[in-house]
């Protein structure tokens, strides 16, 4: 069964560190890949996509994420967090099984508290 | 503003009672999804319309119905609610109509209290 693995259901970390949130997915199909962030009291809005092309992504507010086929991952990194970056994060991936056969599945999200 | 719209933006009501939650999709976009966000259960994905048409569902209990109108906008009904069924309910609305490589667009949220 295709499935999207968010490992860390909190990542606490200090404000100006960096940081990775992990996510994994299992499938041996074709994906599109994204990362959704929900900041309190808000909906989901997108972070960052990966569709084909260079596997190192470049997203809002200094975001980036590299697309591991081998792994099956897609790690979402920042190298310096700011209290503001406060939110839940969404790893999304679209599983194309060929024709118009495509499913959007969510992981179950992380949420990064930064502190002060 | 996503330019997604969704109402009402809190809606408090009893066991056994049904309730209607609207959605206006994003000027432009034929699709409409909905989904269900709760602690235990996470982002769950409940139905996706296409121009008026359903192309997908997903874990959405018989109770629940949804449908979505002529002018794109959708509404998604909850009847003889259980506490359970408390949670914050998403709208996204995309161009196409299939997942794909489509980025969805996502409104504020319906937070539903059963009591």
């Amino acid at each position: 069964a295709q499935s999207v693995t968010q490992l860390d259901s909190q990542v606490p970390v200090f404000e100006e560190a960096p940081v990775e949130l992990r996510c994994n997915y299992s499938s041996s199909v074709s994906v599109y890949l994204f990362w959704y962030v929900q900041y309190p009291n808000q909906g989901l809005q997108l972070l960052l996509k990966y569709l084909s092309g260079s596997t190192l992504v470049k997203g809002i507010n200094g975001f980036e994420a590299e697309f591991n086929k081998s792994q099956t991952s897609f790690h979402l990194r920042k190298p310096s967090v700011h209290i503001s970056d406060t939110a839940e994060y969404f790893c999304a991936v679209v599983f194309h099984s060929g024709g118009s056969n495509y499913k959007l599945t969510f992981g179950k999200g992380t949420l990064l508290t930064v502190n002060p | 503003d996503s330019g997604v719209t969704q109402t009402p933006k809190h809606l408090i009501t009893a066991t056994g009672q049904r309730v209607t939650l609207r959605c206006s999709p994003r000027s432009g976009d034929l699709s409409v999804y909905w989904y269900q966000q709760s602690l235990d259960q996470g982002l769950q994905f409940l139905i996706h319309y296409y121009n008026g048409e359903e192309r997908a569902k997903g874990n959405i209990l018989e109770r629940f119905s949804a449908q979505q109108f002529p002018d794109l906008h959708s509404e998604l009904n909850l009847s003889s609610l259980e506490l359970g069924d408390s949670a914050l309910y998403f709208c996204a609305s995309s161009v196409a109509g299939g997942a794909g490589a489509n980025v969805l667009t996502f409104g504020a949220g319906s937070r539903l209290t059963v009591l």
